[in-house]
């Protein structure tokens, strides 16, 4: 079956301005992540969906990022006023329902390019 | 908090030889999931293998073996016959068991390994 989709693949964006990153998981997974890598921090948790839970926003590095899930697939990451730090990928993943053999395994998307100018 | 430590930043072998990436973890959780990524030089992150904090069994996949360890904390990942297709970056990841799943991965800074002809 499909992977996990996310678009744009990049995105070049100028200081100040506000960007959304899309996420479409896999048919039938449950919970959904979004993480971003850099080269200086690695790979961060940044925010963690599951079914009509609130998510866990315990990883957002500030009140600029914010995310949503509608009918419990897509999501949308936003960053509000965006500065030349938040330049990273940024990675979605799924994992599917908890009474499936593979829950809690996080199953990764491509990634969306985010340069910030 | 939780913690991942790969101390090993780059390794690089030559074709066929055995190499083992070594793999560290803290945390005050008594059940968690352990996991192994892969990411090429394409970027995506490729899912190798998740282990359940209550099984340390060690796991054989082809030229793949992991080595968990509870009582030194370490899920050590070995590849035996070495290939250049092996040539990418591993990551090590863990992630507290949460009620629908699991919460996010928190993962280690990443070994580049490099697979030479």
């Amino acid at each position: 079956g499909a992977g996990v989709s996310q678009s744009p693949s990049n995105k070049v964006t100028e200081k100040g301005k506000d960007v959304e990153l899309r996420c479409d998981p896999i048919s039938g997974h449950t919970a959904l992540y979004w993480y971003r890598q850099s080269l200086g921090q690695g790979l961060e948790f940044l925010i963690y969906f599951q079914g009509n839970s609130a998510p866990d926003k315990s990883g957002l590095p500030s009140d600029r990022f914010s995310a949503e899930r509608t009918g419990g697939s897509v999501s949308t990451l936003t960053i509000q006023r965006t500065q030349q730090e938040d330049s990273a990928v940024y990675l979605c993943a799924s994992s599917p329902p908890r009474l499936a053999h593979s829950r809690g395994t996080q199953y990764f998307g491509p990634g969306t390019r985010l340069l910030v100018l | 908090a939780q913690k991942v430590t790969q101390a090993q930043t780059e390794i690089s072998v030559v074709e066929k030889e055995d190499v083992t990436l070594d793999c560290v973890y803290e945390t005050r959780d008594t059940t968690y999931y352990l996991f192994w990524y892969k990411q090429p030089p394409s970027g995506e992150l490729v899912f190798l293998i998740r282990r359940n904090s209550f099984d340390e069994q060690n796991e054989i996949s082809g030229r793949y073996s992991w080595n968990f360890q509870k009582s030194t904390s370490s899920f050590n990942f070995t590849i035996t016959a070495s290939q250049v297709v092996d040539s990418a970056v591993y990551f090590c990841a863990l992630s507290r068991l949460s009620g629908g799943g699991a919460d996010g991965l928190t993962f280690g800074k990443g070994t580049h390994l490099i697979i030479q002809p």
